[in-house]
């Protein structure tokens, strides 16, 4: 079973609109909660990574938050442009002795129509 | 400029055929990583290597093969044994702990191969 669920599965949203994308994790013990951005046909890109003690990050127009009580995490998009076009992916680290600890969920598609 | 190199772009394999991806990078990193991506699925790890001559197998190991002779170089071959190859296929590296701190995996911009 998954441990990241992510939500929608897709969005469209017209150009200058806000959106939210959410990440609900069952990850345990947690280490840290990662955004990446992948454009199609590209590689993702780092937009924030949260740990514990934190409970919002922001990256330009990009503002991560994270409750860790609840598990959930949310990525909100303020005055979305048409470059931001995009599936964004959440990634939650187990906090693990050794070994692979990252947990990825499946990724919204948004897409930012004119 | 710094980063991770894949190629090719795009490859075609016959059936029965190895194909070989190349994964590049000049980050300095110690740990490298393969995934493979399919429409409408998160991604999921092929192999991982933290160390130069060490590497262990992701979820999905099964058809593919990895080597870590240079820090630099990373490279998959997908064997006749993956019946079903084709995907896009990413690389990525990152500092040997960065699983745990603020540091993150970066990746390359992919390889995306079909069954001609």
């Amino acid at each position: 079973k998954n441990q990241v669920e992510q939500s929608p599965q897709s969005l469209i949203i017209l150009e200058g609109k806000n959106c939210t994308l959410q990440c609900n994790y069952t990850v345990s013990p947690f280490s840290n909660l990662r955004w990446y951005k992948q454009d199609t046909g590209r590689g993702p890109v780092s937009l924030t990574i949260m740990t514990f003690s934190e409970n919002t990050k922001s990256n330009g127009r990009y503002t991560a938050t994270l409750d860790a009580d609840t598990k959930q995490s949310s990525l909100h998009i303020t005055a979305s442009q048409l470059s931001d076009s995009a599936s964004y992916i959440c990634v939650v680290t187990k906090n693990s002795n050794s070994g692979y600890a990252l947990n990825f969920g499946k990724g919204t598609s948004l897409l930012v129509t004119p | 400029d710094g980063g991770i190199t894949q190629s090719p772009k795009y490859l075609f394999r016959k059936e029965g055929q190895n194909v070989t991806l190349s994964c590049e990078q000049n980050l300095n990193h110690d740990a490298m990583y393969w995934y493979r991506q399919d429409p409408g699925q998160g991604l999921r790890l092929i192999y991982y290597s933290q160390i130069v001559n060490d590497f262990q197998k992701g979820d999905i190991a099964e058809g593919y093969s990895v080597s870590r002779e240079k820090k630099e170089s990373f490279p998959l071959t997908v064997t006749s044994a993956q019946k079903n190859p084709t995907a896009f296929y990413l690389c990525a590296s990152s500092t040997w702990d960065s699983q745990y701190s603020n540091q993150p995996q970066h990746f390359g911009d992919g390889t995306r191969l079909s069954i001609l």
